[in-house]
């Protein structure tokens, strides 16, 4: 059965910490990963990873996918208040669907 | 960017009666849309799968007699709970793909069943 992992479900840091959010997959025919992230509506697109060992940067932000050991993390740098979201991690197999992890909620205290 | 909408945004209906939600993608043409539902401080769950002209196809678990989706046109889907009851009350997100790589989402309907 196809399954996405997240760790940790929740954390907490004050501003300008690094963290380091975690994602492992089983998944048939991988064809991406992606990542958004989810404040009080519907979740926005943050990266999409599809080849291995590519970094893929937005600001701060930063993400990574190793395909021979099937996880992914998500980098955020400097953390502000504004990071505090829930952070989606999915993938996508040969049938277009979408399989979700159970998200990192991280917390970002001034 | 792609946009999609949701209507409507918050809804709250009486136990028995049913309750239809409206899917739009805004500035593209959505060749398949996706409905999901996210319970509170859970993550999405994928319903199902809907692709223009044709049955949509749903997850294990899910009644499709209970939520019907209908895609009319590749610009609209709709997903219609019926007979609503308390159990039903939710986050429905629905997101709409123009290629294969790409899903736009909604901005999500909070469902009340009272």
């Amino acid at each position: 059965e196809d399954k996405v992992v997240q760790s940790p479900l929740s954390l907490v840091v004050h501003e300008g910490d690094t963290v380091t959010l975690n994602c492992s997959y089983e998944v048939t025919n991988f064809r991406s990963l992606l990542w958004y992230k989810q404040e009080k509506k519907a979740p926005t697109f943050l990266f999409m990873l599809t080849s291995s060992g590519i970094e893929k940067k937005s600001g701060r932000l930063s993400s990574i996918l190793d395909k021979k050991e099937l996880f992914s993390i998500l980098n955020i740098t400097a953390t502000q208040t504004g990071d505090s979201a829930v952070y989606l991690c999915a993938v996508e197999g040969n049938t277009g669907k979408l399989i979700f992890g159970q998200g990192t909620t991280l917390q970002v205290k001034p | 960017g792609a946009v999609v909408s949701q209507h409507p945004s918050r809804v709250i209906c009486k136990s028995g009666t049913s309750v239809k939600i409206e899917c739009r993608s805004l500035d593209f043409q959505a060749t398949t849309m996706f409905w999901y539902r996210q319970f509170p401080k859970k993550s999405l769950m994928l319903m199902a799968t809907s692709n223009e002209g044709s049955k949509a196809t749903y997850e294990q678990g899910v009644e499709k007699d209970k939520f019907l989706i209908n895609h009319a046109s590749l610009t609209l889907s709709t997903l219609t709970v019926t007979s609503a009851h308390p159990e039903d009350s939710s986050f429905y997100i629905c997101s709409a793909s123009r290629d294969r790589y790409e899903q736009y989402f909604g901005p999500g309907t909070r469902l009340t069943v009272t």
